[in-house]
């Protein structure tokens, strides 16, 4: 079955320091992958998607995140953490023509001052 | 634009009890879903509507019911809460069936099923 993994349910960083979430999928065809922010008590919010094209995908907020199809991955990067960056990160995927999405687990960042 | 709207923010229920989760949208979005959240489960795919009048189910359909009569609404049924059903719903919303679009979520529905 097609999945999503996020490896790491949570992730403590210092002000300043990189941030890295990391996210595999599951799958012999490359899906479609997104990342969303979650901040406390509010809905999700796109920080960048991944269709076509460039491999190398930037967001807001300084986020950036690159599809390796041959690692399965599209890890999650910011070179340095600011203290509104805490929140929950979500790593999704579509493997379909509609618009169903496959998350997974959620990653919650912790930064500290 | 006040983007997807869910009402309640919050509610309980007591086991057996029906309710519906409202959500709507002023974008004219064609796709509609809707989510559940738990910890450490990420977010799963409850049913989805690709336009007025055309629902399907998703991952965890059971317990819920759906319908789209206009392009604006879509509310979610509970037919006889439980208590697996407590929860977090989200509503999302896309201006059109397909992965590359960006689908915008509501604020949420916390609900309790005691």
């Amino acid at each position: 079955a097609q999945s999503v993994t996020q490896l790491g349910s949570h992730v403590s960083v210092s002000e300043g320091a990189l941030v890295l979430l990391r996210c595999n999928y599951s799958s012999s065809v490359p899906p479609y992958l997104f990342w969303y922010v979650q901040y406390p008590n509010q809905g999700l919010q796109l920080l960048l998607k991944y269709t076509t094209g460039a491999t190398l995908v930037k967001g807001i907020n300084g986020f950036e995140a690159e599809f390796k199809k041959s690692e399965t991955s599209f890890h999650l990067t910011k070179p340095s953490a600011h203290m509104s960056d805490a929140a929950e990160y979500f790593c999704a995927a579509s493997w379909t023509s509609g618009s169903r999405l496959t998350f997974g687990e959620g990653t919650q960042l912790t930064v500290n001052p | 634009n006040a983007g997807v709207t869910q009402t309640p923010k919050f509610q309980v229920l007591k086991t057996g009890q029906s309710m519906t989760l409202q959500c709507a949208q002023d974008m004219n979005h064609e796709y509609m879903s809707w989510y559940r959240q738990d910890p450490g489960m990420g977010l799963r795919l409850i049913h989805y509507s690709v336009g007025a009048g055309i629902t399907d189910q998703g991952e965890v359909p059971n317990g819920y019911n759906v319908s789209r009569s206009t392009t604006e609404d879509f509310p979610l049924r509970l037919l006889s809460a439980a208590p697996s059903q407590t929860s977090v719903y989200f509503c999302a919303s896309s201006p059109l069936a397909g992965p590359s679009y960006e689908q915008y979520f509501g604020p949420g529905t916390r609900l309790t099923v005691t």
